[in-house]
C-alpha cells in the first residue's frame, strides 16, 4: 500500500525536552512539509523539502528543526526553544513543487 | 501578505440539504486553488482548480473557480452524515519556490 506514515499518534512533551516526529512516504514523491495544525486555523508551514539534503524554513520554523538525508523520511524535532509546541503536527508529500500534497493521519504533540 | 479565507466558518444542516462552502484568496502569482477534507486526522484531497469556469465534479461534490472575483465555492449535494467534516481550501501562489496557503476551514456538520 502507498501512502504516508506519521508515528507516534500521541506524543507528550516534558519541560525543556526535544521530541523527534517521524514522517515517512512510500509514494517516490520528491518534496516533502510539515505543517502545524492549531484549534480554529488552517494549516501554518513549518518546513518543507524538494530534495534529498535539502530543506527550507516555512513560516514558523523557530524552535523546529528537520532532516532529510533519504527521499522517504522527513523527521521533524521539537526542541525545547519551542515554547508553545501542543498541536496537531501534519506531515504531507507531493511529487514536486506545487503539485497535489497527499497529508499522513498526524501526530498530536501535547506538553506535560 | 498571502491570504486564504473562508466562509462560513461553521455550518450545522440536515440529510439531504445542499451546500456552499466559499474561499476567497489574496495571492501574489496564483497558480491553482486545491480543496480537501479533513476528518479527526489527514486532510484528504477532493480538488484541484486551474482555470476560471471549469467545473470539477466527483458525485454529490463539485466546485469551481472564479480567477476575476478571486473566489471559489465548493458545493455539496444531498449531504449525507459522512459529510461531516472541515472542508480546507489551500491556494498555490507566491515568488520562486510557490507556497501553498491555508484557510482556516468550514467545520460541517451534517445531522441524521
Amino acid at each position: 500500500d502507498g501512502g504516508i506514515t506519521q508515528s507516534p499518534k500521541y506524543l507528550f512533551r516534558k519541560e525543556g525536552q526535544n521530541v523527534t516526529l517521524s514522517c515517512e512516504q512510500n509514494l517516490n514523491h520528491d518534496a516533502m512539509y510539515w505543517y502545524r495544525q492549531d484549534p480554529g486555523q488552517g494549516l501554518r508551514l513549518i518546513y518543507y523539502s524538494q530534495i534529498v539534503n535539502d530543506f527550507q524554513k516555512g513560516d514558523i520554523a523557530e524552535g523546529y528543526s528537520v532532516s532529510r538525508e533519504k527521499k522517504e523520511s522527513f523527521p521533524l524535532t521539537v526542541t525545547s526553544a519551542q515554547k508553545n509546541p501542543t498541536a496537531f503536527y501534519l506531515c504531507a508529500s507531493s511529487m514536486g513543487n506545487q503539485e497535489t500534497q497527499y497529508f499522513g493521519p498526524g501526530t498530536r504533540l501535547l506538553v506535560l | 501578505e498571502d491570504k486564504v479565507v473562508q466562509s462560513p466558518l461553521s455550518l450545522v444542516v440536515h440529510e439531504g440539504d445542499t451546500v456552499t462552502l466559499n474561499c476567497s484568496y489574496e495571492v501574489t502569482n496564483f497558480r491553482s486553488l486545491l480543496w480537501y477534507k479533513q476528518e479527526k486526522k489527514a486532510p484528504t484531497f477532493l480538488f484541484m482548480l486551474t482555470s476560471s469556469g471549469i467545473e470539477k465534479k466527483s458525485g454529490r461534490l463539485s466546485s469551481i473557480l472564479d480567477k476575476k472575483e478571486l473566489f471559489s465555492i465548493l458545493n455539496i449535494t444531498a449531504t449525507q452524515t459522512g459529510d461531516s467534516a472541515v472542508y480546507l481550501c489551500a491556494v498555490w501562489g507566491g515568488t520562486s519556490y510557490g507556497k501553498l496557503t491555508f484557510g482556516q476551514g468550514t467545520i460541517l456538520t451534517v445531522h441524521p
